[in-house]
């Protein structure tokens, strides 16, 4: 049972926009920063975002990130083949003194 | 930037291993270091963590007493010291730069099976 609770999995047709949930509590995400990481098969996890809304600068403008309370969002917009992969949320634990992931979510394109 | 780790294997249950984590395109004893490791069901899980200078290491409660994270910043190396290793252990291991709150750098990963 992950600390931070994402759905299993999501899908889109290609061109789509879509939204992954990541749901935690006031020692998490409610007090720190998220940061959001892209696993395509068969490599390691990427950053995606930090600092709740930041990009990398290598990363695409369509994948954006949001927060509020104790919940954050990653959206990806024009959906494409290519963006099939696992996306994992992750923050700061005050209570556990650790840093805590998401069980990750599979996003398919259909 | 780029971070390669090496190091795991199989192991029985009991004995131990040392990843190592060779970086390079940055300033290594400018950045915290961690390891991060991915179950086999998928989960990710952090690890450990050190500062610059190598003087504070923190660790997850389950490795905690057995694990040792440690680094040379004169040879630009981060080693993880795995002793009294558990089934549970098993995982993909991976070496991550700790930047801003976040993992931003991610090494391939390297393999360990205990059993």
């Amino acid at each position: 049972q992950s600390v931070l609770t994402q759905p299993p999995s999501v899908s889109a047709a290609p061109g789509q926009k879509v939204t992954i949930s990541c749901s935690g509590g006031s020692s998490n995400i409610g007090t720190h920063f998220v940061s959001w990481y892209q696993q395509l098969p068969g490599t390691a996890p990427k950053l995606l975002i930090s600092e709740d809304n930041k990009r990398p600068s290598q990363i695409s403008d369509r994948f954006s990130g949001s927060k509020s309370g104790t919940s954050a969002t990653l959206a990806i917009t024009g959906l494409q083949t290519g963006d099939e992969a696992d996306y994992y949320c992750e923050a700061h634990d005050d209570s556990l003194n650790a840093a805590v992931f998401g069980g990750g979510t599979r996003l398919t394109v259909l | 930037v780029q971070l390669v780790d090496s190091g795991g294997g199989l192991v029985q249950p009991g004995g131990s291993l040392r990843l190592s984590c060779e970086p390079s395109g940055f300033t290594f004893k400018t950045y915290w270091m961690c390891w991060v490791r991915q179950f086999p069901g998928g989960g990710l899980e952090w690890v450990a963590t050190i500062n610059p200078d190598g003087t504070q290491t923190s660790y997850v409660d389950s490795v905690n007493g057995r694990f040792t994270v440690s680094r040379d910043n004169a040879k630009n190396s981060l080693f993880l010291q795995m002793d009294s290793l558990r089934a549970e252990d098993t995982a993909i291991y991976y070496c991550t730069r700790g930047n801003n709150w976040a993992f931003d750098q991610w090494g391939r990963g390297t393999l360990v099976t205990v059993s």
